[in-house]
């Protein structure tokens, strides 16, 4: 069972336009939201966080929304950018005795074409 | 990141084989995680390990043990390996001071098992 479901799988979005990637979770127990990007051949990093405390986050072009009455969270990349060219994951996680233990939604392709 | 490190970075093995993983970090972290990553499902924690003396099971550590030998090593050990077992494995770390929030990943290791 997928605690974190991901949409869409893959986007394709023009240079300079917005790019959107959508997340839903059911535990309400959740008290962290990162998002990871991760290229060819490398492992994920963080990329932005949010605490179910805030309903945006903004860094630079990256935006999270956060709804806890619905139970999604989304990124925008705003004026996207080819090398914005990556996989994106939504994670949500609660903290176990110190240890984050991070759920993973199944990811998203995204393609900026220039 | 050349920060956590894991070996083999590929590795092709047969049915039945045992196998371990190696991760390495230099980061100082107390926290160490293993994923798998399959297409269309993200990435799924195996295992976690507070510190030495501390391991926990993730979502899925059927078939799969571990070894904590220090602070800096967290191994990954396919006692018997089989087909489905084909996937991308990262390690990952965590500190404490920062109550596990980010997490850092390695450059991960492509297993295939014929």
């Amino acid at each position: 069972q997928q605690q974190v479901k991901q949409s869409p799988q893959s986007l394709i979005v023009q240079k300079g336009g917005i790019s959107i990637i959508n997340c839903a979770y059911e535990n309400t127990a959740f008290d962290y939201f990162p998002w990871y990007q991760q290229f060819p051949g490398k492992g994920p990093a963080l990329l932005i966080a949010i605490r179910p405390d805030v309903s945006e986050k903004k860094e630079g072009r990256f935006t999270i929304s956060f709804n806890k009455s619905a139970k999604q969270f989304s990124l925008h990349i705003m004026d996207s950018q080819p090398g914005d060219s990556a996989t994106y994951f939504c994670a949500a996680s609660m903290g176990i005795q110190g240890a984050q233990k991070l759920v993973f939604g199944q990811g998203t392709r995204l393609t900026i074409n220039p | 990141d050349a920060d956590v490190t894991q070996t083999p970075r590929n590795r092709i093995t047969k049915t039945g084989k045992r196998i371990m993983l190696e991760c390495s970090q230099t980061k100082g972290h107390d926290r160490m995680y293993w994923y798998r990553q399959d297409p269309g499902l993200g990435l799924r924690l195996i295992y976690y390990s507070f510190d030495v003396k501390d391991i926990n099971k993730g979502e899925i550590s059927d078939g799969y043990s571990v070894s904590r030998q220090a602070q800096a090593k967290f191994s990954l050990s396919l006692e018997s390996a089989i087909p489905n077992q084909t996937a991308l494995y990262f390690c990952a770390t965590s500190d404490r001071s920062d109550l596990g929030y980010e997490q850092y990943f390695g450059p991960g290791t492509r297993l295939t098992v014929t």
